[in-house]
């Protein structure tokens, strides 16, 4: 199982992006990353999803180099309302059967 | 479309009593469950998930149970709550292989 490595905390300013770094040195062949967005006392929320190279949505882009072994979430712009604890979560192995997530990353965006 | 329900949104128990905890999906079948628990400040642990009716996989072991008696049905149990039990509970499903979960709005549970 493919463990990963965030941040605790980052801050920022509003209409800045960010960038959330997330190291997965143990990334197996048929593993996506995927992340979530988790606000105070709410379940998490699917935010993106990638496998390799670049991927882009409505909300953010999720960048993955080459060798897999980490992958950074961006978000443009950001608001107040993206205050929240980010979650970076690796494939068991091509069994998707089960979500393990990590501490994720607290992201606080001040005025 | 899909959606999770998940009930009662708070919870005070006294140590020692019962626990149950239900989770209720619509609009699929046969979906992946699963039932996190979330200390405060802590990130999410994986607790129960199932793939199937009657078939539960505990990752944790612990004072609690899990049991799925219909397709759709997710229960939490425990017959007997230590103070540690305390925290947010937060059902989810899946679509098997699919790499994306959906969850309810969870439980906090307060056990005093």
């Amino acid at each position: 199982l493919a463990k990963t490595t965030q941040p605790i905390s980052m801050d920022s300013y509003e209409g800045q992006e960010v960038n959330i770094t997330c190291s997965h040195n143990n990334i197996a062949t048929n593993d996506y990353i995927t992340w979530y967005q988790q606000f105070p006392s709410q379940g998490p929320r699917f935010i993106i999803q990638g496998y390799k190279t670049k991927v882009t949505n409505e909300v953010a882009s999720l960048f993955i180099p080459a060798d897999r072994k980490s992958s950074t979430l961006s978000l443009p712009r950001v608001s107040l309302s993206d205050t929240a604890v980010y979650y970076c979560l690796v494939g068991d192995g091509g069994n998707f059967n089960k979500f393990y997530f990590g501490s994720g990353t607290k992201l606080n965006v001040k005025p | 479309s899909q959606t999770i329900h998940q009930w009662p949104a708070t919870l005070v128990q006294p140590v020692g009593s019962p626990l149950s905890l239900e989770c209720t999906v619509e609009g699929t079948s046969n979906p992946n469950l699963y039932w996190y628990r979330q200390a405060a400040g802590r990130g999410l642990q994986l607790l129960f998930y199932s793939v199937g009716i009657g078939q539960i996989s505990s990752e944790v072991p612990q004072n609690l149970s899990a049991s799925r008696p219909q397709d759709r049905q997710f229960i939490l149990s425990s017959k007997k709550l230590l103070l540690s039990d305390s925290g947010f509970y937060l059902c989810a499903w899946s679509v098997q292989g699919n790499t994306e979960a959906f969850f309810g709005q969870g439980t906090r549970l307060t056990v005093v």
